[in-house]
């Protein structure tokens, strides 16, 4: 099973800071296979960025993700308050897929 | 516009069987796409839990291998969870989703299934 590691589990950040949080595989991950999902409390996680570095519709420019191998990440060029949320990486690359454990990011 | 709907009872007592239906509007789940079931557990970790597919082929997590069944209902547009044997480990909220592609496009609004006696 490939394990995602996402970190940090918690962070917090101030409106338009940039932020960033990293998704590492304990296997390598192609890029076309690793995926990030926002989830807001009480909600259904949605496909935020697929493929490393596409976003997915309706995705505000300010996200963007990179990677390779076992090592991702995604960043936020300006948060803002609409961005907390929590956020998950998810691989395709073997079975089972799976998941990260998430990075919450809370707004000050 | 895809649209999945979960639907089930909430509560299931210790070593009975969890089931639940998800039904499927805005698109046939024979055309394309593999028809998954993902649960959150408290604390917040996803778990895949496997798929049926559009030709009807099963994929399964070997974690949930000896206990879990997806099966489908083409004429209704649905597809079902069974997961037998539950704890209280199970107690989770259940999602389906649509895997399109190797990313899950689409999902349920959860439903919360809670085992105790």
């Amino acid at each position: 099973e490939n394990v995602l590691t996402q970190s940090p589990a918690i962070m917090s950040a101030s409106p338009g800071e940039k932020v960033t949080m990293t998704c590492r595989a304990s296997s390598s991950v192609s890029s076309s296979y690793l995926h990030w999902y926002q989830q807001k409390s009480g909600a259904s996680p949605k496909l935020w960025i697929y493929s490393t570095s596409n976003l997915a519709s309706g995705v505000p420019a300010r996200f963007s993700g990179s990677g390779s191998g076992t090592s991702y990440s995604l960043t936020i060029s300006s948060v803002e308050a609409e961005d907390a949320a929590t956020y998950y990486c998810q691989q395709y690359s073997g079975y089972p897929l799976t998941f990260g454990a998430g990075t919450k990011l809370e707004l000050k | 516009d895809v649209q999945l709907q979960e639907s089930g009872p909430g509560l299931v007592k210790p070593s009975q069987s969890l089931s639940l239906t998800c039904t499927v509007t805005g698109y046939s789940i024979t055309s394309d796409y593999a028809w998954n079931w993902i649960r959150q557990f408290p604390g917040n970790k996803l778990e895949w839990m496997g798929y049926i597919s559009y030709s009807g082929s099963t994929s399964y997590n070997p974690s949930l291998k000896s206990r879990i069944s997806i099966t489908r209902d083409t004429s209704k547009n649905q597809f079902f969870l069974q997961l037998n044997s539950v704890t209280t480990e199970d107690t989770a909220t259940y999602y389906c989703a649509s895997l399109t592609g190797p990313w899950f496009a689409y999902w349920g609004q959860g439903t919360l299934v809670t085992v105790s006696a």
